[in-house]
Order: structure tokens, then sequence, then C-alpha cells
């Protein structure tokens, strides 16, 4: 299995400021980690994919980042809104897994205040 | 855009009785699984489906879990005897059948189901 963690539970940012969120792992590397939206009530929304060979990955204001050697990931949204107010989740798939089932952390609630 | 759509959004029962989560994936994605949430905690694996059997299961998923593909488009979550912890949000996903090792999940919004 692996453990994952998340920075703090909440992260409270000002409108436009960068949002800058982490995610550690402590087991085996994995060959890709990815990155989920979830609003309060609802399922989580696929944001990116990163593989173990990317150093960086990057959508729109989303920048990810991938450091093997860390075992860490960091998960980026700059010129943050209040819209991105949410829980970002961290996945990352079991490594025996063939149909990709994945591990995912607690997750980070994001506050953007205006 | 498509997407993966869950009934009944919330459902309360007694426990010890059988209750039925439907969801209908994406038309044309092969995989499927389900998740569950437990109220503040993480998002937890529980089965995935491939090819009308199981492929994967969790330690959660134990004899009073089963799944079902009874057609072409429904994809159905049976939790006999339900016990009180079974309480939590249900999530139903699939992912497309080409790279699907690292395809990313579409997930629907949850049956939330509460155990009294």
């Amino acid at each position: 299995s692996q453990k994952i963690e998340q920075n703090s539970e909440a992260l409270n940012i000002q409108e436009g400021k960068t949002a800058t969120l982490t995610c550690n792992y402590t087991n085996y590397s994995p060959a890709y980690l990815q990155w989920y939206r979830q609003d309060p009530g609802r399922g989580p929304v696929f944001l990116l994919l990163i593989r173990e060979n990317e150093k960086e990955k990057r959508k729109e204001r989303l920048k990810v980042t991938f450091d093997t050697t860390l075992k860490q990931s960091l998960f980026h949204i700059t010129a943050s809104q209040p819209a991105d107010s949410a829980t970002y989740l961290c996945a990352l798939p079991d490594r025996g897994s063939t149909l990709g089932r994945l591990y995912f952390g607690r997750g980070t609630q994001l506050t953007v205040w205006p | 855009e498509p997407e993966v759509t869950q009934t009944p959004s919330h459902q309360v029962t007694q426990m010890g009785q059988e209750v039925i989560l439907r969801c209908v994936p994406i038309s044309n994605h092969l995989y499927f699984y389900w998740y569950r949430q437990i109220l503040g905690q993480k998002v937890e694996f529980l089965v995935s489906f491939y090819n009308n059997e199981i492929s994967e299961k969790s330690e959660i998923f134990d004899d009073q879990f089963s799944v079902e593909r009874p057609d072409g488009s429904n994809f159905t979550l049976k939790i006999r005897s339900t016990k009180l912890e079974d309480s939590a949000m249900y999530f139903c996903a699939s992912s497309r059948p080409l790279s699907s090792y690292n395809s990313p999940l579409h997930f629907g919004n949850g049956t939330r189901l509460t155990v009294t």
C-alpha cells in the first residue's frame, strides 16, 4: 500500500496569489501521480496527471511538479480566484494494480478570499 | 461532456437491510470502479470491474458487497445486511479502455448512504 500525506488540512490565501499544495508519499515511487478537485458533496474531478519521468506539467493556471527523490509532488494554482476554493486531492496508483486502483490523500481544503 | 450518473443521490436504510446503488458509467468506458468516502475521511477504493468480472478488490469489499453489470449501461453495488459503519458517500467511476493503466478516473457525484 501507499501512505500519502498532504500538507495542512486547510490553506487560506488572497485572490491573485499563488496557492501551493504539497503531497508526500512514503513507500514506493509510483509510475504516475494525479491531482483531483473535490467540491462539497460532489465526486472528485480529475485535473492533472504527471508521470515519473516528467518533472513538471502545466495546464492553464495549474502546475504540478514531481520529485521522485524527495517523494513529493507540488501543485500550484497561479492567479488564484475564489472559484478555485475546493478540496484538492493527491492520488497515487497501487503498485501491483493493473486497473488503476488509486490511493487518495485526505486532501487540502483551499479557500481563496477576495 | 459525458458524465457518470449515480442514483439515488441519498439513500437511508435501516441496519440489516439490503441496498443497491446504481451507476451509469460513460458509454465508451470499459473499466468501472466503486470508491467510498466516510465523512471527513479519505476516498477509499472498494472494487474495480472489467469484462464482466471483478479485477481487484480491497479489504473493505468483503462478502457483504457485490457488484454487477446487469445490462450494457448500468453498474450496481449491492450491500447486503447493512451496518452502521457502512454509512458513507459511495462513488462510482469509470475510465477509458486505452491506456487505462494511467487514465484518469471519471467520478459520479455519489450516493450518500445513511444506515440508521
